[in-house]
């Protein structure tokens, strides 16, 4: 069975600091990997997806991440955080890109002047 | 191009009524995902609808069913409701052929069930 697992609920750093957040994943097949960010009272947003190409995905507004299979991550990075990305971040996979997917539980992250 | 759209934005329910969500997927997607998201977590795949079959299932009880119109559109039933029902409940729509491509997500519609 597919799980995905956000190490840390909530995160905090200083605006123009590193953004790091992290995801674990369980996959019985090679998975497609997706982040998405939820600002308050509004549905999810797409930041970046991991469907077998390249190992570092580029997404939107400056975030990355980096597939490692040997280690089962797929953690989310910003070189400089803005205080606009303060959300909810979520980490998903599917087995077959599309169907089911699963959830992680979330990460906040806060961003402090 | 409209994006994903779904009604109502709020509901208030009590105990062992009914209720019926509503959601337009985004123009020229085929595919319509439901998903409970329960406060602080994240969401929880409900079931899959493809050519107005239901195609795929989470792990919710028969209380939750769906339909898919001839136009993509979809809705969402509730029976019997619980105060454990309480949550946003999100749509996404993708497009079938593209099956490794974007689900995109509405704004969903916030249950609230007293």
């Amino acid at each position: 069975a597919q799980s995905v697992t956000q190490l840390g609920s909530h995160v905090s750093v200083s605006e123009g600091a590193l953004v790091l957040l992290r995801c674990n994943y369980s996959s019985s097949v090679p998975p497609y990997l997706f982040w998405y960010v939820q600002y308050p009272n509004q549905g999810l947003q797409l930041l970046l997806k991991y469907t077998s190409a390249a190992t570092l995905v580029k997404g939107i507004n400056g975030f990355e991440a980096e597939f490692k299979k040997s280690e089962t991550s797929f953690h989310l990075t910003k070189p400089s955080a803005h205080m606009s990305d303060a959300a909810e971040y979520f980490c998903a996979v599917s087995e077959t890109g599309g169907f089911k997917t699963i959830f992680g539980a979330g990460t906040r992250l806060f961003v402090k002047a | 191009d409209a994006g994903v759209t779904q009604s109502p934005t709020h509901l208030i329910k009590t105990r062992g009524q009914q209720v019926t969500l509503r959601c337009s997927p985004k123009s020229g997607h085929d595919t319509v995902s439901w998903y409970q998201q329960a406060l602080g977590q994240g969401p929880q795949f409900i079931f899959q609808y493809y050519e107005e079959e239901e195609r795929q299932r989470g792990n919710f009880p028969d209380r939750f069913s769906g339909h898919q119109f001839p136009n993509y559109s979809s809705e969402l039933n509730v029976n019997a409701l619980l105060l454990g029902d309480s949550a946003l409940y999100l749509c996404a729509s993708s497009l079938e052929v593209l099956r490794a491509d974007t689900q995109y997500f509405g704004p969903g519609t916030r249950l609230t069930v007293l």
